[in-house]
């Protein structure tokens, strides 16, 4: 089973507040990866890490930033949530073999921004 | 660019066989995947296909043909907690190894 965590699991918080998501996987895993997912939608990639010291921007442009300081530990942060913020945001690892790649997710952090 | 594409919505009958079918656009192809997520979850892997051909796991089958750049997953004996969304995945190595999904497709089974 994978072994990848995020918390909070829901967030409500103010317009203008600093958050930071964590994520954390015991994996080992070099590669890691944050979602952006609304209901019933479609995964955007927003961030991901081919290891420590390692971060890129993904496909859907984003107002957050990530680090990777330790292999098993991805957070993701915004400087000021706005309610265009509120979405899921979804954390998911990888060893990113290229004949069987397997993502595995988290749980997921349901954020809203009032 | 990148882009997938496939259904939105399906529905079948408990018992039944359904195909979900995935086409892509990619600069390069590294692998298709299929990914399960329901209502309130996390999407959960179900398959990858790297190479051409039918890859069966249980009651699920997913197929790749890379010429046509094209892929399906396959569920028989559909039962009701199926009902689900599924996501297929490319793995491509333009601008690194980045996995993009599709928009997803949400299975209905009825009784």
């Amino acid at each position: 089973e994978a072994d990848i965590y995020q918390t909070p699991r829901y967030l409500v918080i103010g317009t203008g507040k600093k958050i930071t998501l964590e994520c954390s996987q015991t994996m080992g895993h070099d590669k890691m990866y944050w979602y952006q997912q609304d209901p019933g939608m479609e995964l955007h990639l927003i961030h991901y890490s081919y290891g420590v010291n390692s971060t890129e921007k993904g496909d859907l442009s984003s107002e957050s930033t990530v680090s990777r300081i330790r292999t098993e530990h991805f957070p993701l942060t915004l400087e000021s949530a706005r309610p265009s913020h509120t979405s899921q945001y979804l954390c998911a690892s990888s060893t990113g073999d290229r004949t069987n790649e397997k993502l595995f997710f988290g749980s997921g952090t349901q954020l809203s921004v009032l | 660019g990148q882009s997938l594409e496939q259904p939105s919505e399906v529905t079948a009958v408990e018992g039944a066989i359904v195909q979900i079918n995935c086409t892509y656009q990619t600069s390069g192809f590294y692998g298709l995947s299929w990914y399960q997520q329901h209502d309130g979850g996390a999407p959960t892997f179900l398959s990858y296909n790297a190479l051409d051909g039918l890859e069966e796991t249980g009651r699920f089958s997913s197929f790749l043909s890379r010429s046509d750049s094209y892929g399906y997953l396959l569920l028989q004996e559909l039962q009701m907690k199926d009902s689900a969304s599924y996501f297929c995945a490319v793995r491509a190595p333009t601008g690194g190894f980045k996995t993009i999904f599709g928009a997803g497709t949400r299975l209905f089974v009825k009784a």
